[in-house]
């Protein structure tokens, strides 16, 4: 399974954007990019994912790199209940996700 | 729409006892559901997968004789964890998906074992 990297940890203050990297040097032509999010002592909800072309909904945006290495989850405007562990998978379809360590982002309000 | 249940939110029991878990998609017929295990302070552990009708498919390092999952119907899938010992106290996940789609996670069942 290829491997992500992103942050342990970022800050950002309520109602400002907020954007979380994610490395994935290795990525191969047929690998989804996935986000999941997590609040404590619940199960993960899945975000936004997309393969090449950026990916809008509502509830966040994700920008992915031209050369697919490197993708960022944009939240338009933060609120204190995105406060969660945020998780960059890649996978081929939805099966088998990996979750690394994520990244827990903290809001300020 | 999307949404996938676990009964119990939590549980306590004594140690050498069994317990089930039970994962429902509650407005979708899942075709495959996954199990994960989650330690405090650490990430989700993929423990196995299972398809409906047939056996399920255990990560590398998952007894499959402790960790029971039986996938019956397209929307219930169950986890039985047989002779209990403290340090399979976990927060065990479900999640399910249709046909390749994205994976929708259960709230989670905490399980403590004395």
């Amino acid at each position: 399974d290829a491997k992500t990297t992103q942050p342990n940890s970022m800050e950002s203050n309520e109602e400002e954007p907020v954007h979380l990297p994610c490395n994935h040097s290795t990525i191969s032509g047929t690998d989804y990019i996935h986000w999941y999010r997590q609040l404590p002592s619940q199960g993960p909800e899945y975000v936004i994912h997309g393969l090449t072309s950026n990916v809008n909904n509502r509830m966040a945006s994700l920008a992915i790199a031209e050369d697919r290495k490197s993708s960022t989850l944009i939240l338009h405007r933060a609120t204190l209940r995105d406060a969660a562990v945020y998780y960059c998978i890649l996978s081929q379809g939805a099966q088998k996700l990996v979750f690394g360590q994520g990244t827990r982002l903290t809001i300020n309000p | 729409g999307a949404v996938v249940s676990q009964h119990p939110s939590w549980v306590i029991c004594k140690s050498g006892t069994s317990v089930k878990i039970e994962c429902r998609s509650l407005d979708f017929q899942a075709t495959t559901m996954f199990w994960y295990r989650q330690f405090p302070k650490q990430s989700l552990m993929l423990m196995a997968t299972s398809n409906e009708g047939s056996k399920a498919t255990y990560e590398q390092g998952v007894e499959k004789d402790k960790f029971l999952i039986n996938h019956a119907s397209l929307t219930l899938s169950t986890l039985t964890v047989t002779s209990a010992h403290p340090e399979d106290s976990s927060f065990y996940i479900c999640s399910a998906s249709a046909f390749l789609s994205e994976q929708f996670f259960g709230p989670g069942t905490r399980l403590t074992v004395l």
